[in-house]
């Protein structure tokens, strides 16, 4: 089975622009969910999707947003894009088809690295 | 301050010694995992615990899950240089929805040859 994928890896974007990026789960995952990861403050939620619904959320401004597709093929975006949005953007699916279940694995895609400058 | 703090940041150690990662909170968690990432990649799940007092051994790793379920620890025992790489902790807090891990700062470990 192909792991979880991630596009693109790398991206270079100046402040004030807007960035796409996408992530392909697991064939079969229904949940796909996005971090981002800083040096400084280390590896926070972002936002949850789970059948095209957005089921949970992080604190993260309004600026950061995303979706999911009826192929469980999600995307976030982030507008008006700042020096400290630099950072590696990981997306992990899991299986999980019930909320609340604590087992459920969840596996990291390689990551997009977004450097603002 | 984070939720999940582990200490220590960073470790280095010659190969053949043994080293101990923890991982403490104030808060309870229905389940912790244990991830190793490596330059360039996403992380790795290594191990999930979900019983206080659980203990799970993954050839020379040895991971337990404190009583009260607000604390873990990852022991590797004659590490090798292929354990490098940097260790997280990440918990599922209690009635916590869906699927949002919460993550400690990790641990970056170096073994010397």
């Amino acid at each position: 089975k192909a792991g979880v994928t991630q596009t693109p890896r790398y991206l270079i974007k100046t402040r004030g622009q807007q960035v796409t990026l996408s992530c392909s789960p697991i064939s079969g995952h229904r949940s796909v969910s996005w971090y981002q990861q800083t040096p400084g403050q280390g590896l926070q939620f972002l936002f949850e999707y789970f059948s095209e619904t957005q089921r949970n959320k992080g604190n993260f401004p309004g600026r950061f947003s995303g979706r999911q597709f009826s192929n469980s093929r999600s995307e976030m975006n982030v507008s008006t894009l700042e020096l400290g949005d630099s950072a590696l953007y990981l997306c992990a699916s899991s299986p999980a088809g019930t909320s609340g279940r604590t087992t459920d694995t969840q596996y990291f895609g390689p990551g997009t690295r977004l450097t603002v400058l | 301050t984070q939720l999940l703090e582990q200490s220590p940041q960073f470790l280095s150690i010659q190969e053949g010694e043994n080293l101990t990662v923890y991982c403490n909170s104030s808060s309870v968690f229905s389940s912790l995992q244990w991830y190793r990432q490596e330059p360039g990649e996403g992380p790795v799940l290594l191990v999930t615990v979900v019983t206080g007092g659980e203990v799970k051994k993954l050839k020379r790793l040895t991971f337990q899950f404190g009583d009260a379920r607000k604390d873990s620890s990852l022991h590797i025992t004659a590490a090798q240089p292929g354990d490098t790489g940097l260790y997280l902790c990440a918990g599922r807090r209690i009635k916590a929805a869906g699927n949002k891990l919460t993550f400690g700062g990790g641990t970056r470990v170096l073994v010397k040859p």
